[in-house]
């Protein structure tokens, strides 16, 4: 079946540093989510990116859709605190399929003040 | 809009018991999704419901089961509980499905299952 693979499973970064997950799938996805899972909390949308070698920005945060629309990338510029937290992608396969969205184990981002 | 709520929050059973486990969507969204999340395994898709149909299924046993009413509420239910199905299940709702565009998935806080 589908797999989803996201590295780093942890990064440390010193507030202020830049921070990049990658985000990489054994099969071509029909679309590409991203989710922010606060400490204790559940997962929250940020955003989805469709079309292929899409770049889409949210202020600090810039997503990038692959050509081939099998990996995908989060970068954040000047990590705040209120970053911290494990982010995942989730993407489902195209040309349809039994599964529904698959998720990425997630990487998680500590910052250190 | 009131978000997706899950009931309860926290449960503690034991092995060889069943659970039930439940999930009411944001207004208007006719989709819900469960979600098995482990340290270990991270977010592991159970099933999807649209509609009180069955859409989608993910790679757990017939003990893992669900339905949606039509109200489109839903519960899971797990039976013969093992150690390993203690986690956090997670519900989330979309409008349209969550392998449609722009239709992504809003989660509840989740249940903590804990089993003894």
């Amino acid at each position: 079946g589908q797999q989803v693979m996201q590295i780093p499973q942890y990064q440390h970064v010193q507030e202020g540093e830049d921070f990049t997950t990658y985000c990489n799938s054994s099969t071509t996805l029909s679309n590409i989510q991203w989710y922010k899972q606060r400490p204790g909390g559940h997962p929250v949308f940020l955003i989805q990116l469709v079309k292929s070698g899409e770049v889409k920005k949210q202020k600090r945060l810039t997503f990038q859709f692959g050509e081939a629309k099998k990996n995908s990338s989060l970068h954040i510029t000047a990590t705040q605190t209120t970053d911290v937290g494990t982010y995942f992608c989730a993407g489902p396969e195209s040309g349809g399929g039994a599964d529904g969205l698959t998720f990425g184990k997630g990487t998680h981002l500590i910052i250190q003040p | 809009k009131a978000g997706v709520t899950q009931t309860p929050r926290y449960l503690i059973k034991t092995r060889g018991q069943q659970v039930t486990l439940s999930c009411s969507p944001i207004s208007g969204h006719r989709s819900v999704s469960w979600y098995q999340q482990t340290p270990g395994q991270g977010l592991q898709f159970l099933f999807e419901y649209f509609s009180e149909t069955q859409r989608n299924k993910g790679n757990f046993p017939g003990r893992f089961s669900g339905r949606q009413f039509s109200n489109s509420r839903s519960e899971m239910n797990v039976s013969t509980l093992e150690l390993g199905d203690s986690a956090l299940y997670l519900c989330a709702s979309s409008l349209q499905g969550s392998r449609s565009y722009n239709s992504p998935l809003h989660f509840g806080n989740g249940t903590r299952l804990t089993v003894t």
